[in-house]
């Protein structure tokens, strides 16, 4: 069965220096992968995708995530973290389903992200 | 600017009444999602449809919960009856198949 695990459930950075939000997934097949932010009180932006094309994936607000098959990996960086970038981020695997092929949305835990100044 | 309507946003009920909860995905968008977000469950799959026509619904109490897509343009979450572990934040997501999902707003649900 596909699944993803996020290893931190909170990440704590400093304002300026790097951030990295770990993502392990587990699939059979090549997946599909997504990161997802919520800020607080809000719905879920997509920051990024990877869908079997090139395996860094460059997103939006200065995040990036790099696929490694041989680690099942897909992590989040971003190389100066901001105050705004403090949020729940989701990493989601695309779930295949018996009667549909692309399939559902499968959410991890999530990792709060707190930036201090 | 397209984006998932979600309707109302924020509803407080008695335990025993009946909620509804709308949402308007995207023109032309093929796939929507009902999620549900709690802090104890994290983000759950309640159903999605396809074409208007349910895929999965397994991850929703048959026993109170319905789910529906009347036109390509609504699609609602009903309760009923409702109970406070019913309550909270209830997403809905539209989607083209192969791409991303688009999340709304979310309606926060408190049953009292």
């Amino acid at each position: 069965a596909q699944s993803v695990t996020q290893l931190d459930s909170h990440v704590s950075v400093s304002e300026g220096t790097p951030v990295l939000l770990r993502c392990n997934y587990s699939s059979s097949y090549s997946p599909s992968l997504f990161w997802y932010v919520q800020h607080p009180n809000k719905g879920l932006q997509l920051l990024l995708k990877y869908t079997s094309a090139a395996t860094l994936v460059k997103g939006i607000n200065g995040f990036e995530a790099e696929f490694k098959k041989s680690e099942t990996s897909f992590h989040l960086t971003k190389p100066s973290a901001h105050m705004s970038d403090a949020a729940e981020y989701f990493c989601v695997v695309r779930v295949s389903g018996t009667t549909d092929s692309w399939g559902k949305l499968q959410f991890g835990a999530g990792t709060q992200v707190v930036v201090t100044p | 600017d397209a984006r998932v309507t979600q309707t109302p946003r924020h509803k407080v009920t008695e335990m025993g009444q009946e909620v509804t909860m709308r949402c308007q995905p995207i023109l032309g968008h093929n796939t929507v999602f009902w999620y549900r977000q709690t802090m104890m469950q994290g983000l759950e799959l309640l159903a999605y449809f396809r074409n208007r026509a349910p895929l999965d619904d397994s991850g929703m109490p048959k026993d109170r919960f319905s789910a529906e897509m009347p036109d390509a343009t609504l699609a609602t979450l009903k309760i009923q009856p409702s109970e406070p572990r019913d309550s909270a934040v209830y997403f809905c997501a539209s989607g083209l198949v192969g791409f991303e999902a688009f999340f709304g707003q979310g309606t926060r649900l408190t049953v009292v």
